[in-house]
């Protein structure tokens, strides 16, 4: 049990399909975050949810479309992606009120567009 | 906006010795927090160490340690006695302090590979 569980592990998918990532975490934290990992690039920060609510997004296209319906549970909606969106989607979080917390991952989820 | 910068894409280390880890950040922010993050091939990212910006004293954690100068915005990572199992991506992260519910600023990575 990690804390933050992310599935699918692994994704393929084509361009024209729909697909959602999603993440769970059994910390009673009430902010999560999601995160594109792409080699030799800093983690880029995409969503962020605080107390469910977005509170930032950091210009991502509309082809990502995140979800949080409750405070431990995070989604991202996928729909025409490009191949570029290749990557390791990290999910986080940490508690809200806390700013010198520690933020928990999971172990991400590995998506190839093919 | 607050950057992160790690300019060591790859470093080597022998078993039992001494390695440390660059990164720098630009902020104009009094109070913050720094991380360090290792990142195994099982890619779960775990907390290494963590530096409150108004503390000068340096954070250690057993083996790990950091160089905290806060005036030249740097923040290095060394790892004593070093182990196989610190073989990991190393990612340096900031949060600011200002505000309740802000993501980490992460650098783009330090892979450390550790020979016997």
């Amino acid at each position: 049990e990690t804390g933050v569980t992310q599935t699918p592990r692994h994704l393929v998918m084509g361009m024209t399909n729909k697909k959602s990532l999603k993440c769970e975490q059994h910390l009673g934290h009430n902010a999560m975050y999601w995160y594109k990992q792409s080699a030799k690039k800093p983690l880029e920060l995409m969503f962020v949810y605080s107390l469910e609510e977005r509170v930032e997004n950091n210009s991502v296209p509309s082809r990502f479309s995140p979800e949080c319906p409750n405070s431990s549970h995070l989604f991202l909606h996928l729909h025409t992606l490009q191949p570029e969106d290749s990557a390791l989607y990290l999910c986080a979080s940490s508690p809200w009120e806390v700013v010198a917390a520690e933020a928990f991952f999971g172990q991400g989820t590995r998506l190839t567009v093919v | 906006a607050q950057t992160v910068t790690q300019s060591q894409p790859e470093m080597s280390v022998q078993e039992a010795e001494t390695v440390t880890l660059s990164c720098t950040y630009d902020t104009s922010e009094s109070d913050y927090y720094l991380f360090w993050y290792k990142q195994p091939p099982s890619r779960q990212m775990i907390l290494v160490i963590r530096q409150e910006a108004y503390k000068q004293q340096n954070a250690t954690e057993n083996r790990f340690s950091v160089n905290f100068q806060k005036a030249a915005k740097s923040f290095s990572l060394k790892i004593s006695d070093s182990q196989l199992g610190d073989a990991a991506m190393y990612f340096c992260a900031y949060r600011t302090s200002n505000q309740a519910g802000t993501a980490l600023i992460f650098g783009k990575g330090t892979t450390l590979s550790v020979s016997s």
